[in-house]
């Protein structure tokens, strides 16, 4: 069964605003991930977020997790229109030896 | 260079045919996947092998069947195409033999069973 579920299912936004994603995950889990996938393109690896941590960045991407709520945002920052792709979160399913992902939100980034 | 390839990048052929899908990677990763994405865009695993040898095989019809020659080498072959079998097919590597590590995924094979 699906472990992880992205809301919106497609977010569209003009150039320069923020983008916000979440992920919501049914069982425990060791780390979480986000994935990326540009149209026609293998995922691409954005960031892990391990069980025991809240907060992670890297360069205009913020990720949080809240284990309590077993959810997980991925914010963009000043978004760019290369920023327009399919963002994945994946997670371990409680130990399994496999990534599990959700089906993805579809963002589009305006000129 | 590129980490993991696969080859064809597409392909299309009839019902009923045998294929394969061929996938490198040049990471020296110890583990290699198959992955399976419909036209919903969901990714679900197919296979694992670590160091050649299966760790997952997720209730895949025996019509696929995955081959390790070396750890540097997982293909794909599909035996007795069916139209449903119509998806994306990718390959993907970690370093390590968890299967939840940061994983590199190939540019996917587009398969078309007419």
């Amino acid at each position: 069964s699906q472990q992880g579920e992205e809301d919106p299912q497609a977010l569209s936004i003009q150039e320069g605003e923020n983008a916000t994603m979440n992920c919501s995950y049914k069982t425990s889990i060791n780390n979480l991930q986000w994935y990326r996938q540009n149209s026609g393109r293998g995922l691409v690896h954005l960031i892990l977020i391990r069980s025991n941590e809240r907060e992670k960045h890297s360069g205009r991407l913020r990720v949080t997790l809240d284990t309590s709520k077993k959810s997980s945002s991925l914010l963009i920052t000043a978004s760019r229109a290369a920023d327009t792709a399919s963002y994945f979160c994946a997670t371990d399913a409680g130990g399994a030896q496999k990534l599990v992902f959700g089906q993805g939100t579809r963002l589009t980034i305006n000129p | 260079d590129t980490a993991v390839s696969q080859t064809p990048k597409y392909l299309v052929t009839q019902m009923g045919n045998d294929k394969s899908i061929k996938c490198e990677q040049n990471l020296g990763h110890d583990t290699m996947y198959w992955y399976k994405q419909d036209s919903k865009k969901f990714l679900k695993i197919m296979f694992s092998y670590n160091n050649k040898e299966l760790i997952i095989n997720e209730t895949v019809p025996n019509r696929f069947s995955p081959k390790s020659p070396d750890k540097a080498h997982l293909n794909l072959h599909i035996n007795s195409l069916e139209l449903g079998d119509s998806a994306v097919y990718f390959c993907a590597s970690s370093d390590g033999t968890e299967g939840w590590e940061t994983q590199y995924f190939g540019p996917g094979t587009r398969l078309l069973v007419l």
